[in-house]
């Protein structure tokens, strides 16, 4: 199965930060990666798709970017609305694998 | 507007059997894949199962595989998830999700509020 290692687990910042959240798959997968924001007692949300394509009606401060393996979701300017968990998820390969998750909680 | 609405979930004894159903509308179901996905008490997401269109082509994580059998019925816009030989570890939070209209899938933004299952004596 597929690794997908995440990091930081927990991040503090403060609103109007720039945050970067990363992901690295055990082998390629391509450009086969999603990024999802979750927020308790909620279904996940799609932000990202195929690793840098932002998903319908996601604020542009959302982005995705890949270098081999390594995957990354970076929020330009942290809003109140972004403190949640996020999950990157491959689909290249079954079974399709979740990493473990990073909360970004408030400084 | 795209609605799935999960259904079935509760508390069952270890060994028991429990069949979640989710049932779509807003889209024409039989165009899609459809996912479940699991998230047990405080802990991260786990992808379970998947289905083609056709119900043809079926995908599961390797802890469900010989218990839990997802299908379809596209005449009634409804996918299911039927979990037998329950265990303690099965206990979450199972979504259902929309997958890709293609020939392959892919977690698409469009997911159900979730139906709580709980293996327990």
């Amino acid at each position: 199965d597929i690794q997908m290692t995440q990091s930081p687990s927990t991040l503090s910042a403060s609103v109007g930060d720039r945050v970067t959240i990363t992901c690295r798959a055990s082998q390629s997968i391509s450009y086969w990666l999603t990024w999802f924001q979750q927020k308790p007692g909620q279904a996940p949300k799609l932000l990202i798709y195929e690793a840098s394509r932002l998903q319908s009606g996601v604020p542009s401060r959302f982005s995705g970017s890949r270098s081999g393996t390594e995957f990354t979701l970076t929020i330009s300017s942290l809003q109140p609305d972004d403190f949640a968990t996020y999950y990157c998820q491959q689909y290249n390969f079954y079974p399709w694998t979740f990493g473990q998750g990073t909360k970004v909680e408030v400084k | 507007e795209v609605q799935l609405v999960e259904s079935g979930g509760g508390l069952v004894q270890p060994g028991g059997s429990l069949r979640l159903s989710c049932a779509a509308s807003g889209i024409t179901f039989v165009g899609y894949w459809m996912t479940w996905v699991r998230q047990a008490p405080g802990k991260g997401l786990e992808w379970v199962a998947d289905i083609k269109q056709d119900g043809s082509e079926k995908h599961y994580v390797d802890s469900v595989k010989g218990r839990f059998t997802i299908s379809r019925d596209n005449a009634k816009n409804s996918v299911y998830l039927q979990m037998n030989s329950l265990r303690g570890e099965d206990t979450a939070v199972y979504y259902c999700a929309l997958g890709g209209s293609g020939s392959g899938s892919y977690l698409s933004g469009y997911w159900g509020q979730g139906t709580l299952v709980t293996v327990s004596s």
